[in-house]
């Protein structure tokens, strides 16, 4: 079994960058996708990246995603932020088949 | 499009087993191209994966939950179902469905949730 560690908030202005970390404690965060999920206040979930660095269709490019194996971590970066970004973002992935998701950030922009 | 929508009691008492059921429309469970997953929210927390069904009625729990977990899936109705047994307060949340790609890549379809309160 693995954990999932996310920053419990990050905040930033609107039009600059913010980079959210999801940080792996066991095994190589290389081994199964890493997917990151919006969730606007009262709404479900919809996901912003999958298969690591894949935006579905709808997605601005503002919203990419990363992992680096040296960190064992994932990534989500969010450039020329809006004031509709903000929102909780959740990292998810796999172990063996079970799912496993990161505790949560809050993105404020402000 | 893809739409999933939760059903099922919105609240019960503790030491009852919640039963919900998700009807999937614009996609056939029976196609075999994705699972079908329960994933809740507590008040205030994070995201839970519960479990999910492929169209054969194979599944995956969640350790921590497995002894209490039925996912069972009717494909003739195009719906899958979450039984929770012995439930407490601590299983008061918003429940949702989702529709998960085969190739592990993520939930790419969520119901809107329903919310399951547990009290006395």
């Amino acid at each position: 079994n693995f954990m999932l560690t996310q920053p419990h908030s990050v905040s930033e202005s609107p039009g600059k960058t913010v980079v959210i970390s999801c940080t792996r404690n066991s095994g190589s965060i290389a081994t199964t996708y890493v997917q990151w999920f919006q969730q606007r206040p009262g709404s479900a979930p919809t996901t912003v990246i999958f298969e690591d660095n894949q935006r579905p269709s709808g997605v601005p490019d503002r919203f990419s995603g990363s992992i680096d194996s040296s960190s064992n971590s994932a990534s989500l970066t969010i450039s020329g932020l809006k004031t509709e970004d903000e929102a909780d973002y959740y990292c998810q992935s796999y172990d063996l088949t079970n799912v496993v998701f990161g505790g949560g950030t809050k993105l404020t922009v402000l | 499009q893809v739409q999933l929508q939760e059903s099922g009691p919105g609240l019960l008492k503790p030491s009852q087993t919640l039963s919900l059921t998700c009807t999937v429309s614009g996609d056939s469970i029976s196609n075999g191209g994705h699972y079908w997953s329960w994933i809740r929210q507590r008040p205030g927390k994070g995201l839970e994966w519960i479990g999910y069904i492929y169209y054969t009625g194979s599944t995956s729990y969640n350790p921590s939950l497995k002894s209490r977990l039925t996912i069972s899936v009717d494909t003739s109705k195009n719906q899958f179902s979450l039984k929770m047994s012995s439930v407490t307060a601590a299983d008061t949340a918003l429940y949702f469905c989702a529709r998960e790609g085969l190739e592990l890549g993520g939930m790419d379809v969520w119901g809107q949730g329903t919310t399951v309160t547990v009290s006395s």
